[in-house]
């Protein structure tokens, strides 16, 4: 098993430019999640999925969009990215209600807005 | 939402025992504490969970007192390769909401050679 793989792994956007992060998880999780973490910070959520076509807020929603298509594929858009989106972007995958704690991440995107 | 409160940073030699403190002063009946590891550069890596006395795997032992004010994390004899971040985190099980699970700034392990 790959576990949760992101793509890409790095990306350098100019502001205004938009841009889509996929995940993808084979471990036929329910529940998917996005966060960014900045520096010296701990993780804070974006978005989640509690199966396949849904999806909700978390703590910063504002500026992206997600979509949850498959129930292996999660993914997260920027549409018009700005400075402040600049982060590292982690996609996380769980178990549905009991295990929803135990969470698997991938190994983050880093992402550069300029 | 109970909110946690860790060291910033912890410094240990190999070989040593290293124990984590996390408190939690308000934390609720139903809520589940649990604790993630971040190697640099990588995702976050769940390391154990548990709701009152004693928890152990193959990684740690979780250790809560009864009146789960407080919750300590037990690294058995480290190795270079334990220095990490360490997030407690404290929120209800089965609540079914996924915005409730909040990591904090977390404690800066780092194990000396």
């Amino acid at each position: 098993n790959a576990g949760v793989t992101q793509t890409p792994k790095f990306r350098v956007l100019k502001t205004g430019q938009s841009m889509t992060l996929l995940c993808a998880q084979d471990m036929n999780h329910e529940y998917m999640y996005w966060y960014r973490q900045d520096p010296g910070m701990g993780l804070r959520l974006i978005h989640y999925s509690v199966g396949e076509g849904t999806t909700a807020k978390g703590e910063v929603p504002d500026g992206y969009n997600v979509s949850r298509l498959k129930k292996q594929n999660f993914l997260l858009g920027l549409e018009s990215a700005a400075p402040s989106q600049t982060s590292v972007y982690f996609c996380a995958s769980s178990y549905s209600i009991a295990r929803e704690y135990e969470q698997y991440f991938g190994p983050g995107t880093r992402l550069t807005v300029t | 939402l109970a909110k946690t409160t860790q060291p910033i940073s912890m410094d240990s030699y190999e070989g040593q025992e290293v124990n984590i403190t996390c408190s939690h002063n308000n934390i609720a009946t139903n809520d589940y504490i649990t604790w993630y590891q971040q190697f640099p550069s990588q995702g976050p890596r769940f390391i154990i969970q548990g709701y009152k006395t004693k928890v152990t795997n193959e990684v740690a032992s979780l250790f809560i007192p009864a009146d789960r004010k407080s919750s300590t994390l037990s690294l058995p004899r480290v190795s270079l390769s334990d220095t990490a971040v360490y997030y407690c985190l404290v929120a209800p099980i089965s609540s079914g909401s996924a915005r409730q699970l909040t990591f904090g700034s977390g404690t800066q392990l780092t194990v000396l050679p």
